[in-house]
């Protein structure tokens, strides 16, 4: 099973401020087979980002996927409060596997 | 608009049974491969079961395979999950989703909003 490792765990950041979110793959994931999502208290996940890179159906543009092989980032450009929010990458070339997330909160 | 609904969570004891149920509406429930996907409370995401468009195809997790049974009815839109021998560590919000493209395994674009399943005496 393909283990997905997040960092860091928390980040705290400021509105306007850049963040780099971090997923390493205990082996390499295709390129293609690796996303990301938000969530919120009490709501479903969202999905953010796919196949690395693309953004999903009405994802702002300060969200940007990159990475391939074993190390994948998700950027976010400019801190909205409505981004203060857990993300999670997942793996789905080989089954399905979540990483542990990384919690963006309010410095 | 896209909707996923579960139902049919609620309180088990420790080796009881529950079936979940999730109901769609807004897409061709058959072109779409589902997911179950759930969170123990203030816990990550774990992924629990997926089915293939037309149920031939189904893949568990290894912590609940042989007691979790995954199925779908094409004809109603509707897709179950039957628990057996539910253990304190299956206790968690249960959600379904749906796979983004007809792919088997892929990403998710569409969620329920989850239903809580609690495990214990």
């Amino acid at each position: 099973e393909i283990v997905l490792t997040q960092s860091p765990g928390t980040l705290s950041l400021s509105p306007g401020d850049r963040a780099a979110l971090s997923c390493r793959a205990s082996q390499g994931v295709g390129s293609t087979y690796l996303a990301w999502y938000q969530q919120k208290p009490g709501q479903a996940p969202r999905l953010l980002i796919y196949g690395a890179s693309s953004r999903a159906t009405g994802i702002p543009d300060r969200f940007s996927g990159s990475g391939s092989g074993t190390d994948f980032t998700l950027t976010i450009s400019r801190l909205e409060p409505e981004d203060f929010a857990v993300y999670y990458c997942q793996q789905y070339g080989t089954s399905l596997t979540f990483g542990g997330g990384t919690k963006v909160e309010i410095k | 608009e896209v909707q996923l609904v579960e139902s049919g969570g609620g309180l088990v004891q420790p080796g009881g049974s529950l079936r979940l149920s999730c109901a769609t509406s807004g897409f061709t429930f058959s072109s779409y491969a589902i997911h179950w996907v759930r969170q123990a409370p203030g816990k990550g995401l774990e992924y629990v079961s997926a089915i293939s468009t037309n149920g031939g195809s189904t893949y568990y997790a290894n912590s609940v395979k042989g007691r979790f049974t995954v199925s779908r009815d094409n004809s109603k839109n509707t897709l179950s999950l039957q628990m057996d021998g539910l253990r304190g560590e299956d206790m968690a919000v249960y959600y379904c989703a749906r796979v983004r493209s007809g792919s088997f395994f892929g990403p998710v674009d569409y969620w329920g909003q989850g239903t809580l399943v609690t495990v214990s005496s």
